[in-house]
């Protein structure tokens, strides 16, 4: 199946400074990726949709000057979390759109992004 | 926006026994699915089930969608301890990928 892969897979980080997690669809082309976030045991809350080559649609509630996201190519995505505070903290996953399985439904994620901001 | 509700929170069966969790949601779907997520990692879809199919087989996995009451279930069958994870169901409501997540059920397989 397709592959999505995430990095970094964990980071730590001092308040105020941004991380960049980075989303690749290893095998395929993804005009379409998710970001999304998930505090611990509860579920994932869609953050944006990221566009290839247009900007990223955000969902209520998230801020785009905070959370930064860039979709140069077909294979990459990626959020860049700015001025990093604890309550930034989380779960971060990405999930991609195969253009091949355009009738699927499926979506392919990555294996998650543990950020820890101190 | 989170539109699913999924019970029971959590599960604990033997292994060899059948595991059954229901998710229920608020809006209209094109489809259903359901996904798995071992601790700490992403998540693994397991099946999708369209607004116009009733029920849906893979492997040991049994799901039934139910529309005219927002509700689904999977089954679990013939569970192994490597079934030990968090299962979701997430809904499509305008077949644009935009997946609505519930709560989760945690299932613990006892071997």
């Amino acid at each position: 199946g397709a592959v999505v892969s995430q990095h970094p897979s964990w980071v730590i980080c001092k308040s105020g400074t941004s991380v960049k997690i980075e989303c690749r669809s290893l095998d395929f082309q993804a005009t379409t990726m998710f970001w999304y976030r998930q505090f611990p045991k509860q579920s994932l809350m869609l953050m944006a949709t990221s566009n290839e080559g247009s900007k990223a649609t955000y969902e209520q509630g998230v801020e785009k000057d905070k959370f930064l996201i860039n979709h140069a190519s077909l294979t990459l995505s990626t959020l860049t979390v700015t001025s990093a505070h604890p309550e930034d903290s989380s779960f971060y996953i990405c999930s991609a759109r195969d253009q091949r399985a355009e009738n699927t439904g499926e979506l392919f994620f990555g294996e998650g992004s543990r950020l820890t901001v101190l | 926006s989170q539109q699913g509700e999924e019970d029971p929170q959590a599960l604990s069966i033997q292994e060899g026994e059948n595991a059954t969790m229901n998710c229920s949601y608020k809006t209209s779907i094109n489809n259903l699915q359901w996904y798995r997520q071992n601790s700490g990692r992403g998540l693994v879809h397991l099946i999708l089930i369209r607004s116009n199919e009733r029920e849906k087989h893979s492997g040991r996995l049994r799901v039934t969608l139910d529309t005219s009451k927002k509700s689904s279930s999977l089954l679990i069958t013939a569970s192994r301890a490597a079934d030990t994870a968090s299962y979701f169901c997430a809904t499509d409501q305008s077949d644009d990928y935009k997946l609505s997540f519930g709560a989760g059920t945690t299932v613990t397989v006892r071997a």
